[in-house]
């Protein structure tokens, strides 16, 4: 079973951007697709957004269109996302997983927006 | 984006109880549907994929069904330690998309 360590919290101001991060160990980040999903506070599962890595395809919720990006670092068999123009609506804790059926999970990442 | 709205919101129930929950598509996804158990502050766990094949490691009194546009898991015989919130997600189209979510609570 693959471990998926997520980085560290963020707090962020409105306006910015942030970017997480998501290694892989026991296993190779690129063997399947990774999604990235978040969790606003006490609410439910939101779909961001995956990547294909074998041929590094990607595809995003329409929500989040032109404001997210995600990215594979083969070499360090990592993971990323990156989402822009950030709002206090953002505030929630960010998921990286594996596999369409995702039976891998990072942790979680808080990320906090607030001026 | 396909929309997935599950029912009911929430869901109380007794230990021992079986209980249903069922998830509807806005348009059909063959049986690329997966179920996942989440409790306070973890991560997600997957339960059920492709509708109704059961994940290695879970108890057998979870079970999935349906094709097309319906969906159902099932919860035979409640242990304490099943009340959580519950997520269906269809992974059909290249844009994937959770329910709402299933609240299931100690009656």
């Amino acid at each position: 079973q693959v471990q998926l360590v997520q980085s560290g919290a963020e707090v962020k101001k409105p306006g910015s951007s942030v970017r997480v991060s998501c290694k892989a160990s026991g296993g190779t980040i690129n063997s399947s697709t990774v999604c990235w999903v978040r969790q606003a506070p006490g609410q439910g599962l939101e779909w961001m957004g995956r990547i294909i890595p074998l041929v590094d395809i990607t595809s995003y919720a329409q929500k989040f269109q032109g404001r997210v990006t995600i990215t594979l670092d083969k070499s360090t068999n990592t993971a990323y996302l990156e989402l822009n123009s950030l709002t206090p609506e953002d505030t929630a804790v960010y998921y990286c997983a594996k596999g369409s059926e995702a039976k891998d999970w990072g942790q979680g990442t808080l990320v906090t927006v607030t001026s | 984006d396909i929309q997935m709205t599950q029912s009911p919101s929430t869901l109380s129930a007794s230990v021992g109880d079986r209980v249903t929950i069922t998830c509807r598509a806005s348009q059909r996804i063959s049986y690329w549907l997966a179920w996942y158990q989440q409790k306070p502050g973890k991560a997600p766990n997957l339960l059920i994929y492709k509708a109704s094949s059961l994940e290695s490691g879970v108890p057998s009194r979870f079970s999935g069904n349906g094709f097309g546009t319906e969906f159902t898991l099932t919860i035979d015989s409640l242990q304490p330690d099943d009340f959580a919130t519950y997520y269906c997600q269809q992974y059909s189209d290249k844009s994937y998309t959770f329910g709402q979510g299933t609240k299931l609570d100690i009656k």
